[in-house]
C-alpha cells in the first residue's frame, strides 16, 4: 500500500464549479501536511499547508482528519488557471512523502 | 533571487555513461534534497542533506551518489546510467523554522533525463 494515496483523476470541470480532492495516508506518525500544485512540465510549488483545525486561503479550503488519516482540498469557483496537478504531501518525522497527484482540468 | 537552479534541463545518456546533475540555491537554506518523479509514482526522495557536509539516503538511493559541495550546492551523480534511471529529477531546498514541521520545500525546474 502506498504511504500517500490520491485519486489520479483526471477531474474535468467547467469554470465556476466546485471540486474536491481527497488524500489518505497510512503512517499515523505523520506530523504535517501540505498541498502542492504542479503545472505541466514544471516544478511543484506549495499551495497551502493543512492544519488540524482546517484552513482557508481565498477559494481554497484544506481539511485534515487525523482519526481517519485523510486530507482534503476544496476549490470553489474554479478558474481556467487552476488547471494543474495537485500533490498531497505528508511529513513523516522530517521525511516528505508525496502522493502521485490528482490532475485537474478546468474548461471554459 | 534565482531560488533553486538546476543544470542541465535535458540530457540523453547511453547505458553505462556517467553524469552529474548540478543544483544550487541562493536562499541560505540548510537542507537540500534530490527527488525523482516518474509517472504514477509521485516524487521519491533519492538523497538529502540536512546541512553542509552531511548527506543521507532517501527512499531510492541505489545507483546514485551525492555531494554537498558547500551550503549553496548539492550535486547528484549517476556513475553508470541505466534505463531505469530515466526520469525527471528535481532538486529542492528548505529552511527550518525551529520547532516546526511545516517547512516549505522550494523546487528547481527539474532535469529531464533519458537513458537509452
Amino acid at each position: 500500500r502506498k504511504e500517500v494515496e490520491q485519486d489520479p483523476g483526471p477531474f474535468n470541470v467547467p469554470e465556476g464549479a466546485t471540486v474536491a480532492f481527497n488524500c489518505t495516508y497510512s503512517n499515523s506518525a505523520s506530523q504535517s501536511f501540505f498541498w502542492y500544485r504542479q503545472d505541466c512540465r514544471k516544478e511543484p510549488k506549495l499551495l497551502m499547508s493543512v492544519y488540524s483545525s482546517g484552513n482557508e486561503d481565498g477559494r481554497f479550503t484544506a481539511q485534515l482528519n487525523r482519526a481517519s488519516q485523510y486530507i482534503s482540498l476544496l476549490i470553489r469557483d474554479s478558474k481556467l488557471s487552476d488547471s494543474a496537478t495537485y500533490l498531497c504531501v505528508v511529513n513523516i518525522r522530517g521525511d516528505m512523502r508525496f502522493g502521485a497527484g490528482t490532475r485537474l482540468t478546468v474548461k471554459p | 533571487n534565482a531560488g533553486v537552479t538546476q543544470t542541465p534541463k535535458f540530457q540523453v545518456l547511453k547505458t553505462g555513461q556517467s553524469m552529474t546533475l548540478q543544483c544550487a540555491q541562493d536562499m541560505n537554506h540548510n537542507s537540500m534534497y534530490w527527488y525523482r518523479q516518474d509517472p504514477g509514482m509521485g516524487l521519491r526522495l533519492i538523497y538529502y542533506s540536512a546541512s553542509e557536509g552531511t548527506t543521507d539516503k532517501g527512499e531510492v538511493p541505489n545507483g546514485y551518489n551525492v555531494s554537498r559541495l558547500n551550503k549553496r550546492e548539492f550535486s547528484l551523480r549517476l556513475e553508470s546510467a541505466a534505463p531505469s534511471q530515466t526520469s525527471v529529477y528535481f532538486c529542492a531546498s528548505s529552511g527550518e523554522i525551529a520547532g516546526s514541521s511545516y517547512n516549505e520545500q522550494f523546487f528547481g525546474p527539474g532535469t529531464r533525463l533519458t537513458v537509452l
